[in-house]
């Protein structure tokens, strides 16, 4: 099974700050990677597929890069409503596996 | 609109079963590969299941295979997970989820909660 490792666990950021995500593979996954935004309650929502790709209605605030085993999610300038929790998602083989998640808190 | 909806969770007893229905609908629901996720409760997010547009195909987590089954029925746009031999640990909110060409999944339902407990 490939083993998806997010870090950090969680991070305390302020309004307008610049936060970086990483998602690190055990084994290479192409670009078959996605990441999800989830607030507490609600069911996960797609911010990028194939690792670079922004989702239609996404801020571009939310940036995605990487391939093979070392990918980042880039939030330009954190808003009040990005504070959640995020998860890297590989779809490149059987299970499909996710991150352990990024919560996003307020400083 | 595009949507999902999660319908047959609740509490069941262990060793128990129950089936979890999803009806998709906005748009042409046989066109696409779909998923269950579940979240147990705290937890992050686990791959169940996926069904290729056919039926034809079909993947399971190695924790559910042999107790889940997912199937499809394209005439009523909907998606099911029939869960046997139901553990405490299959405890979570389960989530259907529409599969894109790219491999990502970009429709969520919004979950049904599914309780395992004596």
């Amino acid at each position: 099974d490939i083993q998806m490792t997010q870090s950090p666990s969680s991070v305390s950021a302020s309004v307008g700050d610049r936060v970086i995500i990483t998602c690190r593979a055990s084994q290479g996954i192409s670009s078959w990677l996605a990441w999800y935004q989830q607030k507490p309650g609600k069911a996960p929502k797609l911010l990028i597929y194939a690792a670079s790709n922004l989702q239609s209605g996404v801020p571009s605030r939310f940036s995605g890069s990487g391939s093979g085993t070392d990918f980042t999610l880039t939030i330009s300038s954190l808003q009040p409503e990005d504070f959640a929790t995020y998860y890297c998602h590989q779809d490149n083989s059987l299970p499909r596996t996710f991150g352990g998640g990024t919560k996003v808190e307020i400083k | 609109e595009v949507q999902l909806v999660e319908s047959g969770g609740g509490l069941v007893q262990p060793g128990g079963s129950l089936r979890l229905s999803c009806a998709a609908s906005g748009f042409t629901f046989s066109s696409y590969w779909m998923r269950w996720v579940r979240q147990a409760p705290g937890k992050g997010l686990e791959w169940v299941a996926s069904i290729k547009q056919d039926g034809s195909e079909k993947y399971y987590v190695d924790s559910v295979k042999g107790r889940f089954t997912i199937s499809r029925d394209n005439a009523k746009n909907s998606l099911y997970v029939q869960m046997n031999s139901l553990r405490v640990e299959d405890t979570a909110m389960y989530y259907c989820a529409r599969v894109t060409t790219t491999r990502a999944l970009d429709i969520w339902g919004q979950g049904t909660m599914v309780t395992v407990s004596a």
